[in-house]
């Protein structure tokens, strides 16, 4: 099976511009979570999606949204970036409504300049 | 903090030594997870444990879990250059089942 693909891989942004991230998860699994990973704080969970309904939330401001279709596929939205929003997204599938493993994606690097 | 914290933060061993890092946590869990990260090929799983479960092996890898102390432990085995990398755990909370990383422990291995 492919694994989880991640677009753009590198992306280059603005203060103040906005985002869409692109996740498509590996084939039949219909969960997917996105984190953000930074030097600071490590890995911080964003949300989760399972069948095109957030499941789970993280504590991040409402400039982060996300949506699954109903192929499962999802995208991370930001708007009016901030420098402090540059990190390396990464988005995970897994096979079920559950506490299962993850498979992560390579990740887009954001840079906000 | 509800995120797992692992320890030490770094840890440098020759090659064939084997390399144990510690993962402890505050609240209940539905299941532990160890993932490895290292540049070359993002994060991977290793091994889940339940919180029913008190010891699992998967090749050179052994974890165990200690839910009275809140604690989880990495074992890896006659280690390898390759397996310099950070490793983190993902505690999936009871409850919600959110899965939360701890800050990771950079393992590198000496030849």
């Amino acid at each position: 099976k492919a694994g989880v693909t991640q677009t753009p891989r590198y992306l280059i942004k603005t203060r103040g511009q906005q985002v869409t991230l692109s996740c498509s998860p590996i084939s039949g699994h219909r969960s997917v979570s996105w984190y953000q990973q930074t030097p600071g704080q490590g890995l911080q969970f964003l949300f989760e999606y399972f069948s095109e309904t957030q499941r789970n939330k993280g504590n991040f401001p409402g400039r982060f949204s996300g949506r699954q279709f109903s192929n499962s596929r999802s995208e991370m939205n930001v708007s009016t970036l901030e420098l402090g929003d540059s990190a390396l997204y990464l988005c995970a599938s897994s096979g079920g409504q559950g506490p299962y493993e993850q498979y992560f994606g390579p990740g887009t690097r954001l840079t906000v300049t | 903090s509800q995120q797992g914290e692992e320890d030490p933060q770094a840890l440098s061993i020759q090659e064939g030594e084997n390399a144990t890092m510690n993962c402890s946590y505050k609240t209940s869990i539905n299941n532990l997870q160890w993932y490895r990260q290292n540049s070359g090929r993002g994060l991977v799983h290793l091994i889940l444990i339940r919180s029913n479960e008190r010891e699992k092996h998967s090749g050179r890898l052994r974890v165990t879990l200690d839910t009275s102390k809140k604690s989880s432990s990495l074992l890896i085995t006659a280690s390898r250059a390759a397996d310099t990398a950070s490793y983190f755990c993902a505690i999936c909370l009871g409850g919600d089942d959110k899965i939360i990383f701890g800050k990771g422990t950079r393992l590198h291995i000496l030849p």
